[in-house]
């Protein structure tokens, strides 16, 4: 079975500072990729995903992620993060075959940016 | 779209009562899953749906949880009795088919925030 880890589970920062928030996952096969983002008292959306193709996706609000196979890795970046961003981020990982499977969620990283 | 429609949004009980936590998936979505999320343990899947058949239900914590899905426009979740470790935040999502844009992308409700005292 895929999991999924994320190290950091509080960042802070300032406003305009760049932000890298990592993710790596356990999976021996092909797999998709997720982040997905929870503001403050609102429910997860997709920020970006990775099916195949460019290994570097580009998201919206100006997220980019990066995908690393021979690191496992996902990581999500922004050059400059606004107080805006302050919100919970969740890393996903799906094996890639035929058919559904399962999604599993990493455990999050809140990121609070002070003005 | 309306997207996901969860209700009631917040729901206070007492222990031992009967909870029902109802979700309506975005028209078209033939994957239906139900998510809890709490500070200890994050966000847990529950159950999951394709066509309205429970596919995996390995995350249903105990008997006293149980979920249906009568028809594509309508899923359930009930815990019966309610105990005060069952407080959390219950995301139902939906997603369309695979292959297809948008495939495996889940769509999240807003949630119902459930307090048993």
């Amino acid at each position: 079975a895929q999991s999924v880890s994320q190290h950091n589970h509080h960042v802070i920062l300032s406003e305009a500072a760049s932000l890298e928030l990592g993710c790596n996952y356990s999976y021996g096969g092909t797999v998709n990729l997720f982040w997905y983002v929870q503001y403050p008292g609102q429910h997860l959306q997709l920020l970006l995903k990775y099916f195949s193709g460019d290994p570097l996706v580009k998201g919206i609000k100006g997220f980019e992620a990066e995908f690393i196979k021979s690191k496992f890795s996902f990581n999500l970046r922004k050059p400059s993060v606004q107080w805006s961003d302050t919100a919970e981020y969740f890393c996903a990982v799906s094996p890639y075959s035929g058919g559904y499977q399962k999604v599993t969620f990493g455990t999050g990283t809140k990121l609070q940016v002070i003005p | 779209d309306a997207g996901v429609i969860q209700s009631p949004r917040h729901e206070v009980t007492e222990m031992g009562q009967e909870v029902t936590l109802r979700c309506k998936p975005i028209s078209g979505h033939d994957y239906l899953f139900w998510y809890r999320q709490t500070m200890m343990r994050g966000l847990e899947l529950l159950i999951y749906f394709n066509n309205n058949v429970p596919i995996d239900d390995s995350g249903m914590p105990e008997d006293r949880f149980s979920a249906k899905m009568p028809n594509a426009s309508f899923s359930t979740l009930k815990i019966q009795p309610s105990e005060p470790r069952d407080s959390a935040v219950y995301f139902c999502a939906s997603s369309p088919s695979f292959p297809g844009q948008g495939a495996r992308t889940q769509y999240f409700g807003p949630g119902t925030r459930l307090t048993v005292l």
